[in-house]
């Protein structure tokens, strides 16, 4: 069983369109975050998620929209699509919010591709 | 404001030689950790190692190892005898003691090991 798991893994999109990404961890974890890597693999964290409420909000554009139905899923809605979107969004898990291991669970990746 | 540089771009070497992949941070905390991950060419992230600021012991784990120095603020990584399987990106990475799990992620360098 895959730990943290992200559907779908590659998405194809044109400009202007809504889409979502999904995931699910089976860790038992309490916290889940989204991380942005751009074309030159540059990692970013864009949310956080601890037992379904928001601690962590960077300088997102506010098309995009987690929304964490309960503390096992974390979807990353993005409205709008622009070409500066295309990126591979990684979510990942962790046990606690502020932990001391701080160790992140990572999912496969979802690369996005905006026409 | 907390930083994670990771001056090699790219780094290619021959299998079997010995490698090392440098990590400088710059923190303003007393107590923090430190963190290298590894994403292959099939794109995930895999955890390799924490560090806590407040132990500088060096640590080894098989052909890997890291060398944890406080006072120049570098953690850095190396690979001995590399193989080709060890091609990959790697991640060194910063979080703040305490607050929330966010981590800053380095640039990467990415490593080829050639036959």
């Amino acid at each position: 069983d895959t730990a943290v798991s992200q559907t779908p893994k590659y998405l194809v999109t044109q400009m202007g369109n809504d889409k979502s990404i999904k995931c699910e961890q089976n860790l038992g974890h309490d916290t889940m975050y989204w991380y942005k890597q751009d074309s030159k693999k540059f990692l970013k964290i864009m949310f956080s998620y601890n037992n379904k409420e928001l601690i962590i909000n960077e300088t997102v554009p506010n098309r995009f929209s987690p929304k964490s139905p309960d503390k096992a899923h974390l979807n990353l809605h993005i409205n709008s699509l622009e070409l500066g979107d295309s990126a591979v969004y990684f979510c990942a898990s962790s046990q606690e919010a502020s932990g001391a291991t701080g160790e992140l669970f990572f999912g496969e990746g979802s690369r996005l591709t905006v026409l | 404001a907390q930083k994670v540089t990771q001056a090699q771009t790219e780094i290619s070497v021959v299998e079997k030689e010995d490698v090392t992949l440098d990590c400088v941070y710059e923190t303003r905390d007393t107590t923090y950790y430190l963190f290298w991950y590894k994403q292959p060419p099939s794109g995930e992230l895999v955890f390799l190692i924490r560090r806590n600021s407040f132990d500088e012991q060096n640590e080894i784990s098989g052909r890997y190892s890291w060398n944890f120095q406080k006072s120049t603020s570098s953690f850095n990584f190396t690979i001995t005898a590399s193989q080709v399987v060890d091609s990959a990106v790697y991640f060194c990475a910063l979080r703040a003691y305490g607050g929330y799990n966010k981590l800053i992620f380095g640039a990467g360098t990415r490593l080829a090991v050639h036959p």
